[in-house]
């Protein structure tokens, strides 16, 4: 099973409307992230969290709002889609705790979303 | 400003052959890391490099750290073609509360 699982895998959706993108993890990792992948960008973090009640916001969090609802569940939604917002977004998790301080992030396998 | 940048962004080539990927980045770095991207996958970590002069070798790929150059080198020894895929490379910066900035990727197509 996987360790970071992401719910939808593929969205279509309308401009104006409202959606949710769930992440859930069994890693028992604290540190939760918000990414989005446009093609020939890297990634861009969107929010993140170091636990519960903790949640910050990354380079590009206008229009997005996240909810951490437990330790192993972060979830992102998008109040009022907008064409541009369509892109792969992926959920990653961490642990400070990891051995030597790497803090190695684990991906999901990603949400594609298209808002038409 | 805080920025990584990867060159080449696109790489076609032989099996067989040897070639490096670079990542150049803007200011003192606490932790710099290579990632694979399959083709319509997620990303999985492959290196991180703490400190300069950090080398680490996985196969075929060798990756290398030199933090007063900036630089970070991802080398592919004799290609083939089960390592086309997208190198990302992404850092960590004091100055972005240590979150991962990512370079743009290197996209690597290796032919038969």
């Amino acid at each position: 099973d996987a360790d970071v699982t992401q719910t939808p895998r593929n969205r279509i959706t309308k401009t104006g409307k409202r959606i949710m993108l769930e992440c859930s993890q069994t890693k028992g990792h604290d540190r939760m992230y918000w990414y989005r992948q446009d093609p020939g960008l890297g990634l861009r973090l969107i929010y993140y969290s170091f636990d519960v009640k903790d949640i910050n916001k990354g380079e590009i969090s206008d229009g997005y709002s996240v909810s951490r609802q437990a330790q192993a569940k972060f979830s992102l939604s998008l109040e009022s889609a907008i064409p541009n917002q369509t892109a792969l977004y992926f959920c990653a998790t961490s642990d400070l705790r990891e051995k030597t301080g790497k803090e190695t992030q684990y991906f999901g396998p990603g949400t594609r979303l298209l808002v038409l | 400003e805080l920025k990584v940048e990867q060159n080449p962004l696109f790489l076609s080539m032989q099996e067989g052959k040897n070639y490096t990927i670079y990542c150049n980045y803007s200011t003192t770095s606490d932790r710099l890391y290579w990632y694979r991207q399959d083709p319509g996958k997620s990303l999985e970590s492959l290196f991180v490099l703490l400190s300069n002069g950090a080398v680490k070798q996985e196969g075929r790929l060798m990756a290398s750290l030199d933090t007063k150059a900036r630089v970070s080198t991802l080398h592919i020894t004799a290609a083939v073609h089960d390592l086309s895929a997208t190198y990302f490379c992404a850092v960590t910066f004091m100055d972005s509360n240590y979150q991962l900035i990512w370079g743009a990727g290197t996209k690597l197509i290796i032919k038969p």
